[in-house]
């Protein structure tokens, strides 16, 4: 069975920070990894996502994320936040089923 | 427009009458799945549809229904709707293992 886990429930940070969270994942074949946004009220929107190649991919909005096989982790990073950033960020593995992580929301202060 | 729909946006039931929740997409997408979202769980899949008349559980299956008669159409259906159904409901699809393309959810509450 795989899963996802993501540690990081509520962060806050002040305009300009950096950002990063977490995603781990447990699945013994290939993966598809995605991280997808959602905004308040609103439904879930494509951020990245790695199928193979450079473990390094970047998305919309800034954003970039890093596939790290031998740690099952595929973090989320952003070097500056933006108060447009306050969201809900999901990390997701996916094959025939998919598996969603529980949700980091991410509220940025101006 | 590329888009999933998805209709009732908001519903509100009580136990045990039957209801069913559209989903249609216009992208000539193969696979469409069904999931709830609840606060601190994320979104967990319900039932998922690989083609036409090709259909399997997710984590959540028990006590909804799915059927995929049509390439475009993916109703979910609560044959007898409980209290925990109360929840979130968001219909996606996609082609391949691409990126999900999301409905807008729809907002059940089961009194």
């Amino acid at each position: 069975a795989q899963s996802v886990s993501q540690h990081n429930h509520h962060v806050i940070l002040s305009e300009a920070a950096s950002l990063e969270l977490g995603c781990n994942y447990s699945y013994g074949g290939t993966v598809n990894l995605f991280w997808y946004v959602q905004y308040p009220g609103q439904h879930l929107q494509l951020l990245l996502k790695y199928f193979s190649g450079d473990p390094l991919v970047k998305g919309i909005k800034g954003f970039e994320a890093e596939f790290i096989k031998s740690k099952f982790s595929f973090n989320l990073r952003k070097p500056s936040v933006q108060w447009s950033d306050t969201a809900e960020y999901f990390c997701a593995v996916q094959n025939q089923k998919v598996t969603f992580g529980t949700g980091t929301k991410l509220q940025v202060i101006p | 427009e590329a888009q999933v729909t998805q209709n009732p946006r908001y519903l509100i039931t009580v136990t045990g009458k039957k209801l069913t929740v559209t989903c249609s997409q216009n992208m000539n997408h193969e696979y469409m799945s069904w999931y709830r979202q609840d606060p601190g769980l994320g979104l967990r899949q319900i039932y998922y549809s690989m083609n036409v008349e090709v259909t399997d559980k997710g984590d959540v299956p028990e006590g909804y229904k799915v059927s995929r008669k049509e390439k475009r159409n993916f109703p979910l259906i609560l044959e007898s709707p409980s209290p925990n159904q109360t929840s979130l409901y968001f219909c996606a699809s996609r082609i391949g293992q691409n990126e999900q393309y999301f409905g807008p959810g729809t907002r059940l509450t089961v009194t």
